[in-house]
């Protein structure tokens, strides 16, 4: 079975300062990886994701994320956040043709 | 990307009540949709897989027979809470997969913006 870890749950960071959002995975075969945000009450949205090619996958928004195989992560990045970049983020994976595996979310708080 | 709508957006309804849930892909077809749970400050907890002309397939700890999920078509998929008590309250998201996607799209999910059940 597939899970994943989203280690911090609330990543504070000041306006134009970089972040990296950690998202770890586990499974024993190949996976399709993808991060979402979600703002209060709305639905997902796609920000980015890996299904093959080059790790270094970018996103919308300005986010980007590499795919590690080896240590199984695909954190997300930003160099300069906005305060408009307050929300929820979440990492998920899934098998081809398979459902996705959550992780538990990660509230980015930006301050002025 | 394809577009998912979700009615209604919030519904607040009596206990014992029954509320039903439509998901809608717009500009696709989706053979298979599926419905999420979420509680505040929690991830989404997959409730059921919904594919069109057959039987849901509910995970493990979901009631089938309070939460009714039919996908009569291939771009309507329903969930229906029966008999509604407060600890049902909470926010419900559908996504759908575009089997017909160009490319690498049909791995995809695309997810409606959700709707707020409120059981008084």
């Amino acid at each position: 079975a597939q899970s994943v870890t989203q280690l911090d749950s609330q990543v504070p960071v000041f306006e134009e300062a970089p972040v990296e959002l950690r998202c770890n995975y586990s499974s024993s075969v190949s996976v399709y990886l993808f991060w979402y945000v979600q703002y209060p009450n709305q639905g997902l949205q796609l920000l980015l994701k890996y299904l093959s090619g080059s790790t270094l996958v970018k996103g919308i928004n300005g986010f980007e994320a590499e795919f590690n195989k080896s240590q199984t992560s695909f954190h997300l990045r930003k160099p300069s956040v906005h305060i408009s970049d307050t929300a929820e983020y979440f990492c998920a994976v899934s098998l081809p043709f398979n459902k996705f595996y959550f992780g538990s979310g990660t509230k980015l708080n930006v301050k002025p | 990307g394809a577009v998912v709508s979700q009615h209604p957006s919030r519904v607040i309804c009596k206990s014992g009540t029954s509320v039903k849930i439509e998901c809608r892909s717009l500009d696709f077809q989706a053979t298979t949709m599926f419905w999420y749970r979420q509680f505040p400050k929690q991830s989404l907890m997959l409730m059921a897989t919904s594919n069109e002309g057959s039987k849901a397939t509910y995970e493990q700890g979901v009631e089938k027979d309070k939460f009714l999920i039919n996908h009569a078509s291939l771009t309507l998929s329903t969930l229906t809470v029966t008999s509604a008590h407060p600890e049902d309250s909470s926010f419900y998201i559908c996504s759908a997969r575009d089997f017909n996607g160009r490319g690498m799209e049909k791995y995809e999910q695309f997810f409606g913006p959700g709707t707020r059940l409120t059981v008084l």
